[in-house]
C-alpha cells in the first residue's frame, strides 16, 4: 500500500474532463510540493507537472494540478485517445528521514 | 538536452547483489541541487521510489529497503552507481534512473529503463 492513495481507475469520453486524486497526509502532501507523471503503454514515466500546479515545457495546457491540504489533483481536459496512460503523483515525505514516495497510479481509459 | 541511461544484468540469482549504473549527459552532478534518482516498477505493478543521491553527496533511501541499498556517484564518468543486496525474485522489476532538477522536487527527466529478472 502506498503511503498516498490514488483511485485504481478512471475513465470517460473524448472531450471530457476526468480528475484524479492523489490523497496523503502532514507529512508529505500537506507541507510538500506535488509532482505528477504520465506513463504511457511500455514508456519511462514523463513528468506533467511539478510544484502542484506548473507545467514543464512542452505539456499541453489541457493538464493542470492543484492542491490544497493534504490532497491533489490532476486535472485533464479535452481528453484524447492519446492520453490514455497510467498517472503518478509524487512528493517527499518528511517523517523521520525524507524520502520520496509514490501514489499507487491511476489507470485513465478514454473510451 | 539531458538524456540518462540505466545499464547493468538482465538475469540475476537470488541472493546475489545487482549493481545498476545510470550513465547522464546534459548535465553535471557537481551543480547545486541537482540530483540523480532511482526508482523501480515490477511488471504490471506500481512506480517504487528507491533512492537518491545529490550534488553535495547527501543520500536518501526508501525506509524499507535502505538495509540492503547503496548509492554512489562518480561524477567525472557522469555516472550513478545503485547497488542492492540480496536479491529476490520479487525484486524483478524494470529499474529508472531520473534527473532531480535543482531546486524542484521532481523527476524531470528519465532513462529508458533496464528489466531486471530475479530467477536461479
Amino acid at each position: 500500500q502506498s503511503v498516498l492513495t490514488q483511485p485504481p481507475s478512471v475513465s470517460a469520453a473524448p472531450g471530457q474532463k476526468v480528475t484524479i486524486s492523489c490523497s496523503g497526509s502532514s507529512s508529505n502532501i500537506g507541507n510538500n510540493y506535488v509532482s505528477w507523471y504520465q506513463q504511457l503503454p511500455g514508456t519511462a514515466p514523463k513528468l506533467l507537472i511539478y510544484e502542484n500546479n506548473k507545467r514543464p515545457s512542452g505539456i499541453p495546457d489541457r493538464f493542470s494540478g492543484s492542491k490544497s491540504g493534504t490532497s491533489a489533483t490532476l486535472g485533464i481536459t479535452g481528453l484524447q485517445t492519446g492520453d490514455e496512460a497510467d498517472y503518478y503523483c509524487g512528493t517527499w515525505d518528511s517523517s523521520l528521514s525524507a524520502f520520496w514516495v509514490f501514489g499507487g497510479g491511476t489507470k485513465l481509459t478514454v473510451l | 538536452q539531458i538524456t540518462l541511461k540505466e545499464s547493468g544484468p538482465t538475469l540475476v540469482k537470488p541472493t546475489q547483489t545487482l549493481t545498476l549504473t545510470c550513465t547522464f549527459s546534459g548535465f553535471s552532478l557537481s551543480t547545486s541541487g541537482v540530483g540523480v534518482g532511482w526508482i523501480r516498477q515490477p511488471p504490471g505493478k506500481a512506480l517504487e521510489w528507491l533512492a537518491l543521491i545529490y550534488w553535495d553527496d547527501d543520500k536518501r533511501y526508501s525506509p524499507s529497503l535502505k538495509s540492503r541499498l547503496t548509492i554512489t556517484k562518480d561524477t567525472s564518468k557522469n555516472q550513478v552507481v545503485l547497488t542492492m543486496t540480496n536479491m529476490d525474485p520479487v525484486d524483478t522489476a524494470t529499474y529508472y534512473c531520473a534527473h532531480r532538477r535543482g531546486g524542484y522536487n521532481s523527476f524531470d527527466y528519465w532513462g529508458q529503463g533496464t528489466l531486471v529478472t530475479v530467477s536461479s
